[in-house]
């Protein structure tokens, strides 16, 4: 149980798309996601905080004009790159955990992670 | 504030042998919990192991423990009967016990098992 569905795995387009990348809990309802990027050989830093039927939380220094989330449902997430530029390239992971457990044990699940490569 | 490290970018370990993976956190938040994260090539997190502030014992799962001293603030990974397939990249994170839910993670540290 607890799969976590990130679509698409791995993307590659010109500058200036924009790209939609979905985070979905298969089996469990999650009112928080969590977006991550990751650069080569780094750790994973947090991006934003999605939280379903409202706004999300951004970290100090991520563009929230640049990187939208929508958390329409209890089960799914989506975050858009618009109009990306090379330095948007990265990997972008997301994770959740099940709503009502709050106790800090209950691990993130995370996604299998979408590639991002801009032209 | 919470600020996790672990010092070794790297390491090596012979198959069938343990390896100690080595992590240290600072944070001013009473209670909290730890969480190892193994990454494989292909990127997706797996959930390793968690030790809780508040746990009296270290942690245990299959061949994963947690070596928790909490007096010295470390949370070091024990793998014991490495096997090829824990070659990966592996993270240590935390997470208050109330308020934010995300992790904060280390910088990871790869490691290598040799045949």
């Amino acid at each position: 149980g607890a799969v976590v569905s990130q679509h698409p795995s791995w993307v590659i387009c010109k500058s200036g798309t924009s790209v939609k990348i979905e985070c979905r809990s298969l089996d469990f309802q999650a009112t928080t996601m969590f977006w991550y990027r990751q650069f080569p050989k780094q750790s994973l830093m947090l991006m934003a905080t999605s939280n379903e039927g409202s706004k999300a939380t951004y970290e100090q220094g991520v563009e929230k004009d640049k990187f939208l989330i929508n958390h329409a449902s209890l089960t799914l997430s989506t975050l858009t790159v618009t109009s990306a530029h090379p330095e948007d390239s990265s990997f972008y992971i997301c994770s959740a955990s099940r709503t009502g457990f709050t106790k800090s044990n209950q691990p993130q699940h995370f996604g299998d992670g979408t590639r991002l490569s801009i032209l | 504030a919470q600020k996790i490290t672990q010092t070794q970018p790297g390491m090596f370990v012979q198959e069938k042998e343990a390896v100690t993976l080595d992590c240290t956190y600072d944070t001013s938040d009473p209670s909290y919990g730890l969480f190892w994260y193994k990454q494989p090539s292909s990127g997706e997190m797996i959930f390793l192991i968690y030790q809780g502030s508040y746990d009296q014992q270290n942690a245990t799962e299959g061949r994963y423990s947690l070596n928790f001293q909490k007096a010295r603030k470390s949370a070091n990974l024990v793998i014991s009967a490495s096997q090829l397939g824990d070659s990966a990249m592996y993270f240590c994170a935390t997470r208050p016990l109330t308020g934010a839910n995300n992790l904060f993670f280390g910088t990871g540290t790869r490691l290598t098992v040799i045949p």
